[in-house]
């Protein structure tokens, strides 16, 4: 059973300052990974999707990358924003029948 | 283009009432899943309608069912609330033939609260 797992569940940075938000999943039988920004009271904003045969995307001040055989996606935020003060959700896309499973998040605060 | 909307947006109920949410897709995708989002937590899968039938679910009870209409939107219906399932959900559209490579559009979610 897939099972996706974000550290650290928080961060806080000062603004202006490059990050790293943690994925990791045990299956890696997966389709694509995404990345999500969630803002309060809000839904889900796709930011990233690597499909299982890339290593890495980028969008802008972000870029994700994927390691499949170590089950690991990482989220790289250059030059912090407030305006990035969100919560970062990634998900899994299984294989067999493209189901999203999703870790609980990163919630970024990025302070002025 | 609308993108994915979704209604009500809040939503207040009782123990043991019957409850409808509903959710139309973006313009060109012809496929609805529906989540979960506890307080804090990751969405979790509920199901996903296809040709207006059930394709994949995951583990919910039989309390939570849904359906999908010819022109693709969708509803979810959960009854016989429990507190439990106070929580945000999601509705998310995509396009089959693209499925896996084309990122699911996800509405702004409606909020249920049981009281």
């Amino acid at each position: 059973k897939q099972e996706v797992t974000q550290i650290p569940a928080a961060l806080s940075v000062p603004e202006g300052e490059n990050l790293v938000l943690n994925c990791s999943f045990t299956d890696s039988a997966i389709y694509n990974l995404q990345w999500f920004r969630q803002d309060p009271g809000k839904g889900l904003t796709s930011l990233l999707l690597i499909q299982s045969s890339q290593r890495e995307q980028t969008s802008g001040r972000l870029n994700a990358s994927l390691d499949k055989s170590s089950g690991r996606s990482t989220l790289y935020i250059a030059a912090s924003q407030p305006g990035d003060s969100a919560t970062y959700l990634c998900a899994a896309e299984e294989d067999s029948n493209y189901q999203l499973i999703w870790g609980a998040g990163t919630k970024l605060i990025i302070k002025p | 283009d609308a993108g994915v909307t979704q209604s009500p947006t809040h939503l207040i109920k009782t123990r043991g009432q019957q409850v409808t949410l509903r959710c139309s897709p973006k313009s060109g995708h012809d496929t609805v899943s529906w989540y979960q989002q506890a307080l804090g937590q990751g969405p979790q899968f509920i199901f996903q309608y296809y040709e207006e039938e059930e394709r994949q679910r995951g583990n919910f009870p039989d309390r939570f069912s849904g359906h999908q209409f010819p022109n693709y939107s969708s509803e979810l219906n959960v009854n016989a609330l429990l507190l439990g399932d106070s929580a945000l959900y999601l509705c998310a559209s995509s396009s089959r033939e693209l499925a896996g490579w084309e990122t699911q559009y996800f509405g702004p979610g409606t909020r249920l609260l049981v009281l």
